[in-house]
């Protein structure tokens, strides 16, 4: 079954404690998303990675970090200096091959932040 | 800065009717225009995507139009099924077209009634 996994599917924590959300594919796609979902907003763009040990910052990246030292992997992890990281997180993955652009989410972890 | 706008409020309509959703923008020109469909607590699926020289896109009961002239995509569900009751996504390409940055609309709620 090729797809994107995320885990947990929720996720618990204290304030002031950082945490890290995985984010697997087995599409072997070369581009990787983090967004965001608030009630009510679209989908905002945390961070993004086309290549292996490189990614880029999106529009709200303050607080959150990532890394990207394998082609199937793209944790993320929200930082205790995010001030509100109670939402619901997506990952996405793509092919960068020509005229490809539609992209494959996983099923997203809610964080919740006490 | 860019903004996209989704028919805020939901949309009921009886089955067997056309479901027609707007997507509209302002403040730039997107290279693409992708269609999502999501359902409660979990990640968006792709549905289509139309390019800015392509005036509509069809994909079997599902038709989209794209008017740059009046920065705005039509999404159309022809005889439509509760089952196609969800939250529907418009997300517009920015920046390089090859970083695959998406900026997403809000959504439109849509209830297909029996």
């Amino acid at each position: 079954d090729g797809g994107i996994t995320q885990s947990p599917k929720y996720l618990f924590r204290k304030e002031g404690q950082n945490v890290t959300l995985s984010c697997e594919q087995n599409l072997n796609h070369d581009a990787m998303y983090w967004y965001r979902q608030d009630p009510g907003q679209g989908l905002r763009l945390i961070y993004y990675s086309q290549i292996v040990n490189d990614f880029q910052k999106g529009d709200i990246a303050e607080g959150y970090s990532v890394s990207r030292e394998k082609k199937e992997s793209f944790p993320l992890t929200v930082t205790s200096a995010q001030k509100n990281p109670t939402a619901f997180y997506l990952c996405a993955s793509r092919t960068t091959a020509d005229m490809h652009y539609e992209q494959y989410f996983g099923p997203g972890t809610r964080l919740t932040v006490t | 800065s860019q903004k996209i706008e989704q028919n805020s409020e939901a949309l009921n309509i009886q089955e067997g009717k056309t479901a027609t959703l707007t997507c509209n923008y302002t403040n730039y020109s997107p290279a693409y225009l992708q269609w999502y469909r999501q359902d409660p607590g979990r990640g968006p699926v792709f549905l289509l995507l139309i390019r800015e020289n392509e005036k509509e896109k069809r994909k079997e009961r599902l038709k989209v139009t794209f008017d740059t002239t009046l920065k705005q995509s039509l999404f159309h569900i022809t005889a439509s099924q509760p089952a196609d009751s969800a939250t529907y996504l418009c997300a517009l390409s920015y920046g390089s077209s090859n970083t695959g940055k998406l900026i997403f609309g809000q959504g439109t709620t849509l209830q297909v009634k029996p």
